[in-house]
């Protein structure tokens, strides 16, 4: 079976530093792996996907992450973190088109100002 | 070009109750999900379809029902409310090539 691990419940960063929210997961078979945000009171908003191809995906509002096969890791980045970017951030993971999404926990981020 | 749409936002229901939570989309897409989300956990997939005409049960499925009839609709149907069907209902909806999912804002629902 599918499954994803956000191992932090919250992160916390101050402006301008480097930010990275992290996500393994765990299927037989090759991922499809997504970031998803969501803000206050809103539906989640696609960030960036992993298909194939290089493993360093880069996504919206500056975000990237980084597809690690050996580690089954995907985990999100930015080089300089903003307020603004404060919010719940959700990893999930696919085998293929024909089968449902599997999200993990969501990990709160809070960057300080 | 709206996207998902959802309604109502907001709704508070009695136990016993039913109501029906409606999702539309505009983008033609043939995937569509509903999931729910509980304070302070991620996503939980209740019912999805992959075209019209055709549902099937996700993790969650229990007190719920829907149906498909037109590409764009998908309507989450709760027969007898019960307390623990108080959460945030999440539409979503995908393209063929079954990539990243399309989101609604969401219905709060509290069941009382």
């Amino acid at each position: 079976a599918q499954s994803v691990a956000q191992p932090e419940d919250q992160v916390n960063v101050a402006e301008g530093n480097p930010l990275t929210v992290k996500c393994t997961y765990s299927v037989s078979g090759n991922p499809y792996l997504f970031w998803y945000v969501q803000y206050p009171n809103r539906g989640l908003q696609f960030l960036l996907k992993y298909i194939t191809g290089d493993n360093l995906v880069k996504g919206s509002y500056g975000f990237e992450a980084e597809f690690n096969k050996s580690q089954t890791s995907f985990h999100l980045k930015k080089p300089s973190a903003l307020v603004s970017d404060s919010a719940l951030y959700f990893c999930a993971v696919r085998l293929n088109r024909g089968q449902n999404f599997v999200f993990g926990p969501g990990t709160r981020l809070s960057v300080l100002p | 070009n709206a996207g998902v749409t959802q309604t109502p936002k907001f709704r508070i229901l009695k136990i016993g109750q039913s109501m029906t939570l409606q999702c539309t989309q505009d983008m033609n897409h043939n995937y569509m999900y509903w999931y729910r989300q509980d304070p302070g956990m991620g996503l939980k997939l209740i019912y999805y379809s992959v075209g019209a005409g055709i549902t099937d049960k996700g993790e969650v499925p229990n007190g719920y029902n829907v149906s498909r009839s037109t590409t764009e609709d998908f309507p989450l149907r709760l027969e007898l409310a019960a307390p623990s069907q108080t959460s945030v209902y999440f539409c979503a909806s995908s393209s063929l090539s079954g990539n990243e999912q399309f989101f609604g804002p969401g219905t709060r629902l509290t069941v009382l």
